[in-house]
């Protein structure tokens, strides 16, 4: 099946810091990503659709300039939470749909950035 | 608005029963309806799915209903097992965009 990988998975870093995290497709090429944030015990919120080539597409809320995505090949996408301060402090997930299957498929997600500004 | 809901934030169930995991969602638009589940600091496993086109879908242990005119739907586990404990979300997609909406997700405790 489809995988996705994500990295890195746990990242302590100081307040200020800007921090990358990377989402690849490894079995499928992925025009468009998706990248997620959940707070504990609360469900999974959509942050923005990356796509391959193009500008991401953030969802109402979501400072583009504070996540800086980057969608610059057909496997790959990263988020970088930029000057990151104590409240970005999250567990953040990527996925992506394997498209080249047809149909309705499902997003297959990255196993989570789990985030921590000290 | 929460366009996804999944009203039990918690369900406990004996090893070997049926568990039964529901999702009541708001937005007719939806067409497209998926059950994940997770680990804690993981990320969501894919169960199954349905479109609404059917009104059920049936992958091993897992079997999927889909209400569309109550715009309910259903996961039914059996029989369940402790590997089974984790936390279940129902997500939903409409025709024509690849985006998800999750529900708030429901703790599933299988009891040995």
């Amino acid at each position: 099946g489809a995988v996705v990988s994500q990295h890195p998975s746990w990242v302590i870093c100081k307040s200020g810091t800007s921090v990358k995290i990377e989402c690849r497709s490894l079995d499928f090429q992925a025009t468009t990503m998706f990248w997620y944030r959940q707070f504990p015990k609360q469900s999974l919120m959509l942050m923005a659709t990356s796509n391959e080539g193009s500008k991401a597409t953030y969802e109402q809320g979501v400072e583009k300039d504070k996540f800086l995505i980057n969608h610059a090949s057909l496997t790959l996408s990263t988020l970088t939470v930029t000057s990151a301060h104590p409240e970005d402090s999250s567990f953040y997930i990527c996925s992506a749909r394997d498209v080249g299957q047809g149909g309705n498929q499902p997003q297959h997600f990255g196993d989570g950035t789990r985030l921590s500004i000290l | 608005d929460q366009q996804v809901k999944q009203n039990s934030p918690s369900l406990s169930v004996q090893e070997g029963r049926i568990s039964i995991l529901n999702c009541d969602y708001t937005n007719s638009m939806f067409d497209y309806f998926l059950w994940y589940k997770k680990y804690p600091a993981e990320g969501p496993t894919f169960l199954i799915s349905i479109s609404s086109i059917k009104d059920k879908n049936e992958d091993g242990r897992f079997t999927v209903f889909l209400n569309k005119s109550a715009k309910h739907l259903s996961l039914h586990i059996v029989p369940s097992q402790p590997g089974d404990s984790a936390v279940y979300f129902c997500a939903a997609s409409a025709l024509g965009n690849e985006k998800l909406t999750f529900g708030t997700g429901t703790r599933l405790t299988i009891i040995p």
